[in-house]
């Protein structure tokens, strides 16, 4: 099975800061890669699809890159209404599996 | 707009079992693939199981093989999860979605003795 880790677990920034949140896949999945965002009690929402595609609707404050093992997650201004946990997801090889989650915060 | 309701959730104590249900409305619901994912109380996500849209394919991650079943019914635009000898750390909010851009509220089951 593919392992997906994220890093940080969880951050604290300010209103208007540049958020970056990494994720490296155990192996290459090339550009199969996903982006969710998830509030308190809700389902996940999806933000980038195929590492760098901005999902129809999402605000373009959030942006992804990457290729092979190694991808970057971006809110380029945080917003108040960015709090929540973060997840990547790899979906190249079954098991389709996420990573442990980061839990966004406003300082 | 794609909807997805789950139900069937509840509690239920070890060795039991439970069949979920997902209505599908606002696409051609024979035309995509469907997944189950679940998430434990206060932890992240996890993949459970993938149907082709004919019915054809099947995927279960590890845990819940020889377990679960994964179904559906295109003619009641429906998607199944049937889940025998559940134990307790199948505990979770399950999912449905449209891989991955349309996913349910969620419906909670609940394993405990």
């Amino acid at each position: 099975d593919i392992q997906m880790t994220q890093s940080p677990s969880s951050l604290s920034a300010s209103v208007g800061e540049r958020v970056t949140i990494t994720c490296q896949a155990s192996q290459d999945i090339k550009y199969y890669l996903n982006w969710y965002q998830q509030k308190a009690g809700k389902a996940p929402n999806l933000l980038i699809y195929d590492a760098s595609n901005l999902e129809t609707g999402v605000p373009s404050r959030f942006s992804g890159s990457g290729f092979g093992t190694d991808f970057i997650f971006t809110i380029s201004s945080l917003q108040p209404e960015d709090i929540g946990t973060y997840y990547c997801q790899q979906n190249d090889n079954l098991p389709f599996t996420f990573g442990p989650g980061t839990k966004v915060e406003i300082k | 707009d794609v909807q997805l309701v789950e139900s069937g959730g509840g509690w239920v104590q070890p060795g039991e079992s439970l069949r979920l249900s997902c209505a599908a409305s606002g696409f051609t619901f024979s035309s995509d693939w469907m997944t189950w994912v679940r998430q434990a109380p206060g932890k992240g996500l996890e993949w459970v199981a993938n149907i082709k849209e004919d019915g054809s394919e099947k995927s279960y991650v590890d845990s819940v093989k020889g377990r679960f079943t994964i179904s559906r019914d295109n003619a009641k635009n429906s998607l199944y999860l049937q889940m025998n000898s559940l134990r307790v750390e199948d505990t979770a909010v399950y999912y449905c979605a449209r891989p991955w851009d349309s996913w349910g509220q969620g419906t909670l089951v609940t394993v405990s003795s």
